[in-house]
């Protein structure tokens, strides 16, 4: 079973339309850290968001928001009046306790095109 | 803003040819690791730094693999004798401690031919 599940692989919208990327994880730790990262097709990694376990409360920060619920393993990812710029491969992934948090599981990504 | 910087951008090597990848952490952060990415696949962990040693590695992390910080600055991920099948973009990455979030180098996308 996979750690981290982004089940959609591709998805596509317009300009402007808001559009939200689901991860679902799987541990048996109670402690634990969740991560958003943008790969655009410049290939580099791009740091968006971390969330520890003990930390529910969904974040907001400009179009980006991401709603993390314990009681289904999710950690969601929205963004809002989706952009062109958007369009990118985006990563959930996971540290987790029993390893010292020292790696990052990831998802197989979520590609989001956006067109004008 | 600091940043994570690996050279070289892309390095194309023949199969069986040593190569070594290089990465300058970002100057405060104690960990670091590397991660690959075949093409169109998912980023792997490979393995993680402390305090001058191996802290983890994964199962792709064999023999042929090793790490080294040879001086303050450096991280170095050196492939002793390439197949074709480590032919990815490679990533570097660097954090200040444990679970804060890695920041990721802009890769080095090898190819062995």
């Amino acid at each position: 079973a996979q750690k981290v599940t982004q089940a959609q692989t591709e998805i596509s919208v317009v300009e402007k339309e808001d559009v939200t990327l689901d991860c679902v994880y799987e541990t048996r730790d109670t402690t634990y850290y969740l991560f958003w990262y943008k790969q655009p097709p410049s290939g580099e990694l791009v740091f968006l968001i971390r969330r520890n376990s003990f930390d529910e409360q969904n974040e907001i920060s400009g179009r980006y928001s991401w709603n993390f619920q314990k009681s289904t393993s999710s950690f969601n990812f929205t963004i809002t009046a989706s952009q062109v710029v958007d369009s990118a491969v985006y990563f959930c992934a996971l540290s987790e306790a029993y390893q010292g948090y020292s790696t990052l599981t990831f998802g197989k990504g979520t590609m989001l095109l956006v067109s004008p | 803003e600091p940043e994570v910087t690996q050279t070289p951008s892309h390095q194309v090597t023949q199969m069986g040819q040593e190569v070594i990848l290089r990465c300058v952490p970002i100057s405060n952060h104690l960990y670091f690791y590397w991660y690959r990415q075949i093409l169109g696949q998912k980023v792997e962990f490979l393995v993680s730094f402390y305090n001058n040693e191996i802290s983890e590695k994964s199962e792709i992390f064999d023999d042929q693999f090793s790490v080294e910080r040879p001086d303050g600055s450096n991280f170095t991920l050196k492939i002793r004798s390439t197949k074709l099948e480590d032919s990815a973009m490679y990533f570097c990455a660097s954090s200040e401690r444990e679970g804060l979030g890695a920041f990721f180098g802009q890769g080095t996308r090898l190819t062995v031919v």
